[in-house]
Order: structure tokens, then C-alpha cells, then sequence
């Protein structure tokens, strides 16, 4: 019940275009939703986050969808670039619960 | 400059040895966690801690023990018992809310442990 199921693994995107990487989970106590960035050989970092009163939220590019009943969230990445190729993941968090349950991770490449 | 250290970077042991990974944070957060990373997974929590001297244990805390004597750093060691400790760790913290929650972890860059 604590998984957070991400997919696709990888993902390879042509410049322009549109990258979508979709999360599921079970757990309907979960109230905050992140996704973090990660470079090679470097830490995550924070990318957006959402909480389940909204359905989408839009930062940049970079977009949350978010469907509550469906228990499923999703990042897509507009206008992909080939500096956002790296792995994202996903993650969900209930309450005040101390830690964040994450994803298995997306390997993103976006094609010059 | 604020934010997390991690050292070493790169960090070799031999079966047997114990070693310790250094997290260090000025961002006055009061939790921190130390997660582990495999290829082809997602990040596994080892040991979190909320306050000084103070910590609970993760999902995968068998072969690992940490301390927290000041709020600022929370080491890691990495113990012979932990049979395959060849891996990428993550420090990270946070903040907490008002209302006890604690949302948003800031990470470190990580330490490369790998057992020769």
C-alpha cells in the first residue's frame, strides 16, 4: 500500500517535443505529490509539486496533472530540451509522516 | 553559500571495514535522512532522524547505524554487516511546518561507496 508505481523506465523524446512519465499509487492517505530531477552523479532536487485540492499545476514547462479518483499522477515536460535528459522520480507523502515514498525512476533523453 | 555536504564523493572499502559517510547541513533544517540508491531503483530510506539525538530507522537500516550529537550533521556508517553496501548514498533534509509535517527534502550530491 506504500508503493508509488512509476512508468515508464526510460524514455527517449525528440527536441520539441512532448515527455510524459505517469505515477500510481494506493495509498489514499497521501496528501503531497513532488518530483525530483536528477543529473548523473549529483543529488535529486526538487522539481514541482502538487497536493490532491488541485488537479494540475504549471511551472514553466514542467506540468503536474493530477487525478484524484484514478490515483494517478503524472509530469509532462513541454517543449522537451536536451539538457532536461536525466531521471526523474516520482514520490508521495501522507500526513505527517517523516518520510517520502519514491518511485522507481524515469531515465529521460531528449534527442538534439 | 547554504546547503548539504556530503564527503567523500568517491569512497572505497574493503570487505570487512567499516566507514563512515559524512552529511553535514547549514540550512538549520531539523530532520534529516539518509537514503540509498541502486541502478534501475528507486531511493530507499536507511535512518532518518527529527531532532538531536534522536533517530528511526528506515526500510533497509540492517548494516547501518548513524548518530545525530549535533543538528547540523548526521553521519552514516556503513558496517560490515551490510552484505552488499556497494552503492550510491544520499543525504538529504528538511524543515519542519508548522503542524509537524515535513515536506520538501533538499539533497546533498552524494556519496559513491564501492566495496573492492
Amino acid at each position: 500500500q506504500q508503493q508509488v508505481k512509476q512508468s515508464p523506465q526510460s524514455l527517449i523524446v525528440q527536441k520539441g517535443g512532448i515527455s510524459i512519465i505517469n505515477c500510481a499509487y494506493e495509498n489514499t492517505a497521501f496528501d503531497y505529490f513532488p518530483w525530483y530531477q536528477q543529473f548523473p552523479g549529483k543529488g535529486p532536487a526538487l522539481l514541482i509539486a502538487i497536493r490532491p485540492d488541485v488537479s494540475e499545476k504549471k511551472e514553466g514547462r514542467f506540468t503536474i496533472s493530477f487525478n484524484k479518483s484514478a490515483k494517478q499522477f503524472s509530469l509532462h515536460i513541454m517543449d522537451s530540451q536536451p539538457g532536461d535528459s536525466a531521471t526523474y522520480f516520482c514520490a508521495a507523502k501522507a500526513g505527517s509522516a517523516r518520510q517520502l515514498t519514491f518511485g522507481s525512476g524515469t531515465q529521460l533523453t531528449v534527442l538534439p | 553559500d547554504g546547503g548539504i555536504t556530503q564527503s567523500p564523493k568517491y569512497l572505497f572499502r574493503k570487505e570487512g571495514q567499516n566507514v563512515t559517510l559524512s552529511c553535514e547541513q547549514n540550512l538549520n533544517h531539523d530532520a534529516m535522512y539518509w537514503y540509498r540508491q541502486d541502478p534501475g531503483q528507486g531511493l530507499r530510506l536507511i535512518y532518518y532522524s527529527q531532532i538531536v539525538n534522536d533517530f528511526q530507522k528506515g526500510d533497509i537500516a540492517e548494516g547501518y547505524s548513524v548518530s545525530r550529537e549535533k543538528k547540523e550533521s548526521f553521519p552514516l556508517t556503513v558496517t560490515s554487516a551490510q552484505k552488499n553496501p556497494t552503492a550510491f548514498y544520499l543525504c538529504a533534509s528538511s524543515i519542519r511546518l508548522a503542524g509537524g509535517h515535513y515536506n520538501e527534502q533538499f539533497f546533498g550530491p552524494g556519496t559513491r561507496l564501492t566495496v573492492l
